[in-house]
């Protein structure tokens, strides 16, 4: 069974930083590039960033373009997320996904005063 | 950055046929072809289509995927009411080296 299982969410003020991690198993986890996908409440997704199967290429959205930075560790079928200068824009679930073909359930990321 | 265009809903009676569009460029839709998602309200996307139209085994054949040159079609047959969701399409663009969503479609089934 593929699991995507996202965790690090939570609450935090303007200005500050989140870093999200994702477990993957059930499936080749190299064999994939991933992605964070977000969603804001009430609206449709939304990519944030990718990086490629080995780790050595990435690329992001605009609006997150030098706040947020994507890694993987292969050894650990794990994907992070590392989220500073956060924004109350940036509220969103943000999912863990290869897009095409699995998604994780979700965190949630708040930011506010 | 530019996402996909899709119809914002589409109505349709019971055990009745819905075709929902996905509409892009040669950048995204034309050049790899568009996945379909499927949400409903409280829950993540669900891979209803990769990009090359395979259907995961657990999605019901009354849903079918096709693509005529960069726009791309979701077709649902016999619509039953747990069919009512939000309905996304999404492509890898080449010129933004980045995904694209569209806006999303929701099925309301009458």
């Amino acid at each position: 069974e593929v699991q995507l299982v996202e965790s690090g969410g939570g609450s935090v003020q303007p200005g500050g930083s989140l870093r999200l991690s994702c477990a993957a198993s059930g499936f080749t986890f190299t064999n994939y590039w991933m992605h964070w996908v977000r969603q804001a409440p009430g609206k449709g997704p939304v990519w944030v960033s990718r990086v490629d199967s080995d780790g050595s290429g990435t690329s992001y959205a605009d609006s997150v373009n030098g706040r947020f930075t994507i890694s993987r560790d292969n050894a650990k079928n794990t994907v992070y997320l590392q989220m500073n200068s956060l924004r109350d824009e940036d509220t969103a679930v943000y999912y863990c996904t290869t897009v095409f073909e699995y998604w994780g359930q979700g965190a949630l990321v708040t930011v506010s005063s | 950055q530019a996402g996909l265009t899709q119809p914002p809903s589409v109505s349709k009676g019971l055990r009745q046929t819905a075709t929902l569009t996905c509409t892009g460029n040669n950048n995204n839709v034309g050049f790899q072809g568009a996945a379909w998602l499927q949400q409903h309200q409280g829950h993540p996307p669900k891979v209803l289509f990769d990009r090359n139209n395979n259907r995961p085994s657990e999605i019901s054949e009354r849903f079918s995927a096709s693509r005529s040159g960069a726009t791309a079609f979701l077709t649902i047959t016999g619509l039953q009411p747990e069919d009512e969701a939000d309905y996304y399409c999404s492509a890898w663009d080449s010129s933004l080296n980045g995904v694209v969503f569209g806006g999303g479609t929701k099925l309301i089934v009458l």
